[in-house]
């Protein structure tokens, strides 16, 4: 089975800290993603990445960037973390572009003071 | 852009049949997904259909789609309590995972 692992279950982090949330995955996969949940919003797209090196913004990248160094970790930063940016953060992975099937990490939760 | 659209809440008694419903607003479509999040994890895939059909059944699931309404449910039979979850549809109209448009999720409570 694939595995989509997030570094953190939780964190706490103040105003103004820039902060990493760590997404490791073990099948291969090109794709990579990460979304932000919040409750009565569903899933938003943060940023994906379809290769090593390559990013794409998605729906809501303010205040985000990404990092894919090597093709099975894919980091995202928040370079002066704000008290909106609360939220559970998900990874997710999948073979291809063409392929819709997304695995994902069990979540970050993060909240900032 | 795409807007896809769930009620937030649903309670049904155990044994019973639970019917969650999705709409959305992409004619264009080609894909609809289900996904299902229980507690404290992420999202795996339940069952997905494709544009051209109007039905799909998988063991106690049932996807209906109703193309002229953009209309999208979900049936599980003989609900259980491990059925409590959120429930989120999907749906894409390029074929590419990256322009997955999801709904707001339908949390589903299962009592005894």
């Amino acid at each position: 089975d694939v595995k989509v692992t997030q570094s953190s279950r939780y964190l706490v982090k103040r105003t103004g800290e820039k902060v990493f949330l760590e997404c490791v995955q073990d099948m291969d996969h090109e794709n990579m993603f990460w979304y932000r949940q919040d409750p009565g919003l569903g899933l938003r797209l943060i940023y994906f990445s379809y290769d090593v090196k390559m990013k794409e913004k998605g729906d809501i990248p303010e205040g985000y960037s990404v990092s894919r160094e090597k093709k099975e970790r894919f980091s995202l930063i928040l370079e002066s973390a704000s008290t909106n940016q609360t939220s559970m953060y998900l990874c997710a992975s999948s073979f291809s572009q063409e392929n819709e099937k997304l695995f994902f990490g069990s979540g970050t939760q993060l909240s900032v003071l | 852009g795409e807007d896809v659209e769930q009620s937030l809440f649903l309670s049904v008694r155990e044994g019973d049949s639970s019917v969650i419903n999705c709409t959305y607003t992409d004619s264009s479509s080609t894909y609809l997904y289900w996904y299902k999040q229980e507690p404290g994890a992420g999202l795996q895939l339940l069952t997905y259909i494709f544009s051209n059909m109007d039905m799909k059944q998988d063991q106690r699931l049932t996807v209906l789609l109703n193309k002229k309404d953009k209309h999208l449910s979900l049936r599980i039979a003989d609900t259980q309590t491990g059925d409590s979850a959120i429930y989120f549809c999907a749906e894409s109209h390029t074929g590419t995972a990256s322009k997955l448009t999801f709904g707001t999720g339908t949390r589903l409570q299962v009592t005894l």
